[in-house]
C-alpha cells in the first residue's frame, strides 16, 4: 500500500512568516495534488504535478515536485491569516480515478 | 448549479437507524466520487461512479453501506443500522473526467451518530 507522510502535522506561524509543509512517499507518483480545506468546507484543489522536478507558483505559494516524483513540498511566503487551513497531499495512480490523501498539515497563522 | 451540493449538511441520528445522504454534482460532470472524513484524517475513498454505474466500491466499509445514482446525476450514500463508528464528514466530489486530475468537492455532510 503506498501512503503518503505529510509533516508537520501541525504549524502554528504569526503573519509575515514563510513556511514550507512536506508530503512524502516511499512509492512513486504519477500525478500528486495539494488542496486547502477550511473548517466546514470541502478540500479545493490548489495544483496538480505531474512531472518530476516540476515547480508551480500561485501567487505567493510555490509547489514543487521531487525529480524522483515520490515527495513534493508547498512553500508560502509571507503567510497571511487567510492561508489558515488544512493542507492535504493526494496521489493517484497512472490512469486511476481515486485519490489517497495524507493527513494533512494543519496551519494557522497568527494576526 | 455552479458547484457540488451536498444534503443536509449536518445529520444527527441514533445508533441503529438508517441513513441517506444526498449529492448533485456539477452539471455535465460524469464521474462522481464519495469519501469518508474521519477527525484527524485525510478523506478515504468509499466509490466510484462513472455515469450510473459504481465503477469500483471497493472502498465502501462493509455492506451497510450503498450508494446509487440513477439517472447519472445525483447521487445518493444510503448507510443502514448506523453505527457510532460511522460518524465522520461524508465528502462527494466530481469531475470531468475519470482521471483524477482535480476534483471539485462539496461542502460535506456530516454525520454524527448517537
Amino acid at each position: 500500500t503506498q501512503l503518503l507522510e505529510q509533516s508537520p502535522q501541525f504549524l502554528s506561524i504569526q503573519e509575515g512568516e514563510n513556511l514550507t509543509v512536506y508530503c512524502n512517499s516511499s512509492s512513486v507518483f504519477s500525478s500528486l495534488q495539494w488542496y486547502r480545506q477550511e473548517p466546514g468546507e470541502g478540500p479545493v484543489l490548489l495544483v496538480t504535478v505531474v512531472t518530476g522536478g516540476e515547480v508551480k507558483k500561485l501567487k505567493r505559494l510555490t509547489f514543487q515536485f521531487g525529480d524522483a516524483r515520490k515527495d513534493s513540498s508547498l512553500h508560502i511566503t509571507a503567510a497571511q491569516p487567510g492561508d489558515t487551513g488544512l493542507y492535504l497531499c493526494a496521489f493517484s495512480g497512472a490512469g486511476s480515478y481515486q485519490l489517497t490523501f495524507g493527513k494533512g498539515t494543519k496551519l494557522s497563522v497568527i494576526p | 448549479g455552479a458547484g457540488v451540493s451536498q444534503t443536509p449538511s449536518n445529520k444527527v441520528t441514533e445508533k441503529g437507524k438508517y441513513v441517506e445522504l444526498r449529492c448533485d454534482p456539477i452539471s455535465g460532470h460524469t464521474a462522481l466520487y464519495w469519501y469518508r472524513q474521519s477527525l484527524g484524517q485525510g478523506p478515504e475513498f468509499l466509490i466510484y461512479f462513472q455515469g450510473t454505474g459504481a465503477a469500483d466500491d471497493s472502498g465502501l466499509p462493509n455492506d451497510r453501506f450503498f450508494a446509487v445514482r440513477p439517472e447519472g446525476s445525483v447521487s445518493t450514500l444510503k448507510i443502514q443500522r448506523t453505527e457510532r463508528g460511522d460518524s465522520a464528514v461524508y465528502l462527494c466530489a466530481s469531475s470531468l473526467t475519470e482521471a483524477g486530475h482535480g476534483y471539485t468537492f462539496g461542502s460535506g455532510t456530516r454525520l454524527t451518530v448517537v
